[in-house]
């Protein structure tokens, strides 16, 4: 079965800082990757994803992640954060076809002024 | 309009009795999902309907219900709520199993 480990809950970098918020997962066969935010009182939104070919995918608002098969990794990074990107950020994964996307537990990102 | 529209967005409930949830799209996705999040955890995939074809997760098929009864509507059904139902409980849509779209999420809390 897959699962997902976000190893940081709570992140807090500055303004104008660069950032990785890390993603570790498990699967047995090709994975299907995904980023989703959430902002407070909304729903969970998709940043990005990865399903095949270059392993660095770019998302909204400057977001790209790295897909690395060696180390089961798919790391979310952002050159220079700001504010309005204070958020809990899921890192997620599924196998072919989509069904069934399993989540971590989630990073809470604080960007301070 | 893509979105996904959850009702309500607070629920209140007493340990024993039913509880319902709503959720609605108007993107004419295939597929519905419910899951349920609570505070510090991953969101749990609870059940999701493909088309008219209900799946529900092993660890969780004797507690939740659902019910389909159009492509827009998907209901969560709790038959005796307990404590350990108090959690928010999110909805999403997809078509053909890629990229979700979520709702706000129902808060329940069971008293």
């Amino acid at each position: 079965a897959q699962s997902v480990t976000q190893p940081d809950a709570r992140v807090t970098v500055s303004e104008g800082a660069s950032l990785q918020l890390r993603c570790k997962y498990s699967y047995s066969a090709t994975p299907y990757l995904f980023w989703y935010v959430q902002y407070p009182r909304q729903g969970l939104q998709m940043l990005l994803k990865y399903y095949s070919g270059d392993p660095v995918v770019q998302g909204v608002n400057g977001f790209e992640a790295e897909f690395s098969k060696s180390d089961s990794s798919f790391h979310l990074r952002k050159a220079s954060v700001h504010w309005s990107d204070s958020a809990v950020y899921f890192c997620a994964v599924s196998g072919t076809g989509g069904y069934k996307v399993v989540f971590g537990s989630g990073t809470r990102l604080l960007v301070s002024p | 309009d893509t979105t996904v529209k959850q009702n309500p967005r607070y629920k209140l409930a007493r340990v024993g009795k039913p509880v319902n949830l709503i959720c609605s799209q108007t993107m004419n996705h295939d597929t519905m999902y419910w899951y349920q999040k609570k505070p510090n955890q991953a969101p749990k995939l609870l059940l999701f309907y493909y088309d008219k074809i209900l799946n529900r997760e092993a660890d969780t098929f004797e507690k939740f219900q659902s019910s389909r009864p159009n492509n827009s509507f998907c209901s969560l059904y709790i038959g005796s709520a307990g404590l350990e139902y108090s959690a928010m409980y999110l909805c999403a849509s997809s078509r053909g199993g890629s990229d979700y779209t979520f709702g706000s999420g129902t808060r329940l809390l069971v008293i």
